[in-house]
């Protein structure tokens, strides 16, 4: 079954500490790994797409990891901000078409 | 540019009526999404559209329906609501691209609540 599955579902972590969000998926064939915040509210926003060749892809204070062949991801968020509080959600495109959607896991960051 | 838009953000329905939610696009994008977000679960697709004219089912279809009249807009229909209907509901847009290396652009949502 194709499924993604994220870990922890919850987090807090103080203002300017560094964390790392987990996502193992199960989706095949594979096509590339995104990663999305949403903000309570909002629509979800893209931070990276990995294609199966890509093992890092970084944006601003977020990097994502991605091991293929452990189907494995990761993003890590570095020097925390209270603007950091929000839903992060891996995403995993399947064979170009459909995109299957992770739980999310939701990070409070704390002053 | 205003991206995605969705109207309405919020609504309220009584078991049995009827509404239609809008999402329009100024990006030019050939395909559109509707999804359903509910707690504890991770978005699901509702149906899509791959251009103007064309409309295909997604993973929860049922209870709903869609039309594409033009490229910009891409209307969700419930006919008759339910309240298992009750969700925060998303549409996006893309451009397609080989290997479906694309980036979804995302709406902020309509809220909608079945009594």
């Amino acid at each position: 079954k194709n499924q993604v599955e994220q870990s922890p579902q919850s987090l807090i972590i103080l203002e300017g500490k560094n964390c790392t969000l987990q996502c193992n998926y199960t989706v095949s064939p594979f096509s590339n790994l995104r990663w999305y915040k949403q903000d309570t509210g909002r629509g979800p926003v893209s931070l990276t797409i990995m294609t199966f060749s890509e093992n890092t892809k970084s944006n601003g204070r977020y990097t994502a990891t991605l091991d293929a062949d452990t189907k494995q991801s990761s993003l890590h968020i570095t020097a925390s901000q209270l603007s950091d509080s929000a839903s992060y959600i891996c995403v995993v495109n399947q064979a170009g078409t459909a995109l299957i959607f992770g739980k999310g896991t939701t990070l409070s960051v704390s002053s | 540019n205003a991206g995605v838009t969705q109207t309405p953000k919020f609504r309220v329905l009584k078991t049995g009526q009827s509404m239609t939610l809008l999402c329009a696009q100024d990006m030019n994008h050939e395909y559109m999404y509707w999804y359903r977000q509910d707690p504890g679960m991770g978005l699901r697709l509702i149906h899509y559209s791959v251009g103007e004219g064309t409309t295909a089912k997604g993973e929860v279809p049922d209870g709903y329906n869609v039309s594409r009249l033009k490229k910009q807009n891409f209307l969700l229909g419930l006919e008759s609501a339910a309240p298992s209907q009750t969700s925060v509901y998303f549409c996006a847009s893309t451009r397609p691209t080989s290997g479906g290396y694309n980036e979804q652009f995302f709406g902020p949502g309509t809220r909608l609540t079945v009594l």
